[in-house]
């Protein structure tokens, strides 16, 4: 499938703190871009979507924005608490790969109190 | 709504036998996809069917693995013989078109 890049691998922030997570991809046919959270030991979650018709969603403390032109789409997730810790995927999809997802590698977030 | 449902939960095995893992998708849901994951090689994608149909089977390992799906109820994984080098936790997920959620997850040891 085509490559999604996400960064950081790690990232570890205070409470309260903000975090970002970046996600590049090659596919210019993408159209949808999820984001899942996987505690340990459980299942994939999906937190939020976005299509290539917005260029930014919000859900509470939760937002993505899309940048189609430069092929990147980010993950924000504000005043951060211990309960966000998990490993956060992002994904691409679009016309050319069907419905399958191609997923980054994901990010292990670390919120410390 | 139950959600996906997978069984069995866990699954520990001698190398050279037959597995078979199973799949309940989300009633209504369309797309069913089987993935595997890995601390090395992450979430990777190895079959999806949509209406029943298989239509990309490009991420099978190899000819030892195998999926069906029989009806829009019901899916199967099966890996014959199995081999050390498969023990992962397999996931399936099922959904409407390209939005997906993910089951509970089947975790294979294969000693």
């Amino acid at each position: 499938g085509e490559n999604v890049e996400q960064h950081p691998s790690t990232l570890s922030v205070q409470e309260g703190d903000s975090a970002v997570i970046k996600c590049t991809y090659s596919d210019s046919a993408s159209n949808y871009f999820p984001w899942y959270k996987q505690e340990l030991g459980k299942r994939p979650q999906l937190i939020i979507d976005i299509r290539s018709n917005v260029g930014e969603k919000k859900d509470q403390r939760i937002a993505v924005t899309l940048n189609k032109t430069a092929k990147h789409f980010s993950l924000h997730i504000t005043e951060t608490q211990p309960e966000d810790s998990a490993v956060y995927f992002c994904a691409q999809g679009g016309s050319n790969s069907g419905y399958a997802l191609n997923f980054g590698k994901g990010t292990s977030l670390l919120v410390t109190p | 709504d139950a959600g996906v449902i997978q069984s069995p939960r866990h699954e520990v095995t001698e190398m050279g036998q037959e597995v078979t893992l199973r799949c309940k998708p989300i009633s209504g849901h369309n797309s069913l996809f089987w993935y595997r994951q890995t601390m090395m090689r992450g979430l990777e994608l190895l079959i999806y069917f949509n209406n029943n149909v298989p239509i990309d089977d490009s991420g099978m390992p190899e000819d030892r693995f195998s999926a069906k799906m029989p009806n829009a109820s019901f899916s199967t994984l099966k890996i014959q013989p199995s081999e050390p080098r498969d023990s992962a936790v397999y996931f399936c997920a099922t959904g409407r078109a390209d939005t997906q959620y993910f089951g509970p997850g089947t975790r294979l040891t294969v000693l």
